[in-house]
This record gives structure tokens, C-alpha cells and sequence, in this order.
């Protein structure tokens, strides 16, 4: 059972270019979430999508930036006219079906510079 | 705010040495407690899912204990080899509703030399 699959592992981006940042959570699980590393930070929690609905974004700016988990395909992580402090590490997590809370698995990450 | 707070930031040790790291969160509305280990350029990997108080869970010569009531949890590691060398990771989930959002601590890093 392949792990959760983050692409691209890096991505440089020019400011105001657009980010886009894909997740496929492991097999058979529902729920996914997205949380954010900033330099010299521990990692922040996003939002959490099941499929094709956002249950939280409460983490997630408030402005350019947007996530989708549709019935088919990965979770995309989208970040529009990016800025120097976009840069940072983010990472895919899902878990399986049921009481969301029990373990979760973690990608290896996206790290996003921005140039 | 809610912070989560692990002790100490980095930790230098010898193979062989016997160690132990703090996580302190906040002790109300407390619903579940995960530790992490996170090597570099690596996804950060379960431990421990832990929710009662009192709790105490055992992985090899990792093990865990925790307090609810007054908010701490221990990560002790016996006789640390070179491929304990990890970031350690502490993570809350309140109760309430959001029962799936993690809030991380920063870690602690242990480096175990040979």
C-alpha cells in the first residue's frame, strides 16, 4: 500500500506566478488534510477535505489560496499570485473512513520556494 | 491561543544513553495526544495515538506516558542507537468538534552519536 504521494516535491515559483501542489492520500482513505511548515515553525493545519467537500479551512489564508478534493484524482493545493512568504514546506496527511482523530499519515511534502 | 511546548528544542546523546522528552499542552477540553518521529527529507511517521489519562504505549524501546489533567506527555527512548536520530513530534487534538485538527509542537531534535 503505496504511502500519501505529494508532487511536485519542489516547486520554484516566481512572484505572482501560481502554485499548484498535488496529493494523493493512500488507499481507501477519505480524509484529507493539508498543514503548512513556515521556517522556524512547527506545522500549521490548513484545511480538511473529503471528497469533493471542504469540512475546514479555517487555517487556510483567507486570500489566493484554494482547496479542492475531487471525487476523482488528488487533493490540489492551489496558491494564486504567489509571494516571497508563500515559501515553505507543505504537507498532505489522510485517514481512513470513520472518526477522523486516529492515526494519520503524513506525505513527504511540497517545499514551494518562491523566488 | 493554544500552543503545545517540547522540551528541549535539540538534544545531543551518546549510543547507549537512555532519553527523555516533554510535550506540555493545554489540560481542558483535551481529546487526543499523537507523537511523531520525523526524519529529514522523510514524512513525518506515527508513534503513538494516545487519550486516556494515564495512558502508557510501548513501540520497541520507544514508550510514552500521559497526563491529561495537568497536560504532559513523555517520550522516552532506551539505550538510543544512531537511527533514533529523528525530529520528535508532539501534536494535541481538542475535543469539541474539530476532533481531527492536530496543533504541533516544534520538536524535539535528538542526534544519538556513535
Amino acid at each position: 500500500n503505496a504511502g500519501v504521494m505529494q508532487n511536485p516535491r519542489h516547486l520554484v515559483r516566481r512572484r505572482g506566478q501560481e502554485a499548484r501542489l498535488r496529493c494523493s492520500p493512500m488507499k481507501g482513505h477519505s480524509h484529507v488534510y493539508w498543514y503548512r511548515q513556515l521556517p522556524e515553525e512547527g506545522l500549521k493545519f490548513m484545511v480538511y477535505l473529503q471528497k469533493e467537500n471542504i469540512i475546514d479551512e479555517s487555517g487556510m489564508p483567507k486570500e489566493r489560496f484554494s482547496a479542492e478534493f475531487p471525487k476523482e484524482g488528488p487533493s490540489i493545493l492551489r496558491i494564486q499570485q504567489v509571494v516571497r512568504g508563500d515559501s515553505a514546506a507543505y504537507f498532505c496527511a489522510s485517514s481512513p473512513p470513520g472518526i477522523p482523530g486516529n492515526t494519520i499519515y503524513f506525505g513527504e511534502g511540497s517545499w514551494l520556494t518562491v523566488v | 491561543i493554544l500552543n503545545v511546548e517540547q522540551s528541549p528544542q535539540s538534544l545531543h546523546v551518546q549510543e547507549g544513553d537512555s532519553t527523555n522528552f516533554t510535550c506540555s499542552f493545554p489540560s481542558s477540553n483535551f481529546y487526543a495526544l499523537h507523537w511523531y518521529r520525523w526524519e529529514t527529507a522523510k514524512s513525518p511517521k506515527a508513534l503513538f495515538v494516545m487519550t486516556l489519562n494515564g495512558d502508557e504505549k510501548k513501540k520497541g524501546r520507544i514508550s510514552a506516558t500521559l497526563n491529561t489533567k495537568e497536560g504532559y506527555s513523555y517520550l522516552y527512548i532506551k539505550g538510543s542507537q544512531p537511527e533514533d536520530s529523528a525530529t520528535y513530534l508532539c501534536a494535541f487534538i481538542l475535543s469539541g468538534g474539530s476532533n481531527y485538527k492536530l496543533t504541533f509542537g516544534k520538536g524535539t531534535l535528538l542526534t544519538v552519536n556513535p
